[in-house]
């Protein structure tokens, strides 16, 4: 398994301003994901943070809205860009460490960032 | 598409007792995992159980066991002897292993509540 960490665990942010949430693993992992969990929902994939080069991102997410960086193997960060209300959800960063199927392919995910933008 | 169902909103079991919480899933891909998650009130996503499309045997772990009929596309669990710390959200998530993306579908979650 890994062992994720969130910085921070919630925040209560103005409209119109920006967050970077922070993601570190205790290990080196193949792949980190950007999840967003919106309030009374499930959880809908962001983008996939890719090491030293562009994130990967679903649809209906752009770059522009949630850049992603991931410098390295271990750490990851979120950028929610010129917040509204409607981006109020919990951000999850999750990880795997295999790229073959079978239980390596288990993702885990860090405890959340808790976000309210009035 | 693919697509994960989970038909109880919310559901109840007294405590020492087992539950079964359903899941169903489409796709026409033969080779694909099926995940069990954990989320309680905290938010943090919780790891419980996985069962590939190929294993033979149900997967178990600890009080956690998977019901898997492949042919009636249903993945459900099974929790036994219900704690009082078992109360949480319970989301069914699915991975197409030919899916390059690695991204999990998640079902919309059923609500488990334990009583005392």
């Amino acid at each position: 398994s890994a062992v994720i960490s969130q910085k921070p665990s919630r925040d209560i942010c103005q409209r119109g301003t920006s967050l970077t949430i922070q993601c570190q693993v205790d290990s080196q992992v193949t792949m980190m994901f950007w999840y967003r969990q919106q309030p009374g929902q499930s959880l809908t994939l962001i983008a996939t943070a890719n090491q030293g080069s562009e994130a990967t991102y679903e649809s209906g997410f752009v770059i522009d809205k949630f850049p992603i960086s991931r410098p390295n193997l271990t750490f990851s960060t979120l950028t929610v860009s010129n917040m509204s209300p409607e981006d109020s959800s919990i951000y999850l960063c999750s990880a795997k460490k295999g790229l073959a199927g079978g239980s390596t392919d288990t993702q885990y995910f860090g405890p959340g960032t808790r976000l309210t933008v009035l | 598409a693919q697509k994960i169902t989970q038909t109880q909103p919310g559901m109840f079991v007294q405590e020492k007792e087992a539950v079964t919480l359903d899941c169903t899933y489409d796709t026409s891909d033969p080779s694909y995992g099926l995940f069990w998650y954990k989320q309680p009130s905290s938010g943090e996503m919780i790891f419980l159980i996985y069962q590939g499309s190929y294993d033979q045997q149900n997967a178990t772990e600890g009080r956690y066991s998977l019901n898997f009929q492949k042919a009636r596309k249903s993945a459900n669990l099974v929790i036994s002897a219900s704690q009082l710390g078992d109360s949480a959200m319970y989301f069914c998530a699915m991975r197409k292993y030919r899916d390059s993306s690695y991204k999990l579908i998640f079902g919309s979650g059923t609500r488990l509540l334990v009583r005392p």
